[in-house]
């Protein structure tokens, strides 16, 4: 079965710390994996593509086969980092059709 | 700029009544989606189209229909619109960026 379990509905850091939110998924073939953003108010945008291997305002994510993880982290977190973050599967080859996890909520406290 | 919008933004109806849900995009992307967000499910997939005259069911169609009569458009209906669908729905069409989604702000709909 194809699925994205996100563990954490909220996750509460200081400003400065450093930030990593979880994601595992469960996927026969190769995955492609994504990290959506929504900032309060605004509708969900693309944050970064595990086939791009880029860092987007600090944040990177690696993608790992063996523990079927794809967890976004940032090393130092900013109080602008505050929103909702869904990971998300790229279903089967060809379908365009997206699988989310539940999200997380991120509280960046000052 | 290649906007997608949905309208109307907020929307209060009534047990029983039809809805219609409208998505608008410029880009004349061939793909579009409709989901669902909700506390503890995040989104959810509910219609999806890859172009005009097709429509696909997702995870959670049951209750929703949508038509594609023409590239810009996927409208969303309730064709009898229960308190379980209270929710936030997303539209989104295919991004600039291959396998990337481009959503639409957002309508919140309230089933009292």
């Amino acid at each position: 079965a194809q699925r994205v379990t996100q563990p954490e509905k909220l996750l509460s850091v200081f400003k400065g710390a450093p930030v990593e939110l979880k994601c595992n998924y469960s996927y026969s073939g190769s995955p492609e994996l994504f990290w959506y953003v929504q900032y309060s108010r605004q509708r969900l945008q693309l944050l970064l593509r595990h086939i791009s291997r880029e860092s987007i305002k600090g944040f990177t994510a690696d993608l790992n086969k063996g523990e079927t993880s794809f967890h976004l982290k940032k090393p130092f977190a900013q109080e602008e980092d505050s929103a909702m973050y869904y990971c998300a599967l790229l279903g089967d080859s060809g379908t365009y059709k997206y699988i989310f996890g539940t999200g997380t909520r991120l509280k960046v406290l000052a | 700029d290649a906007e997608i919008t949905q309208s109307p933004r907020h929307k209060i109806t009534e047990t029983g009544r039809q809805v219609t849900l409208a998505c608008h995009q410029t880009w004349n992307h061939n793909n579009m989606f409709w989901y669902r967000q909700d506390l503890g499910h995040g989104l959810r997939l509910i219609h999806y189209s890859y172009g005009v005259q097709d429509t696909n069911k997702g995870e959670v169609s049951d209750g929703y229909s949508v038509s594609r009569s023409n590239t810009e458009d996927l409208p969303l209906t309730l064709e009898s619109a229960a308190s379980s669908q209270t929710s936030v729905y997303f539209c989104a069409r295919g991004g600039p960026i291959r396998d990337t989604q481009y959503f639409g702000p957002g309508t919140r709909l309230t089933v009292l």
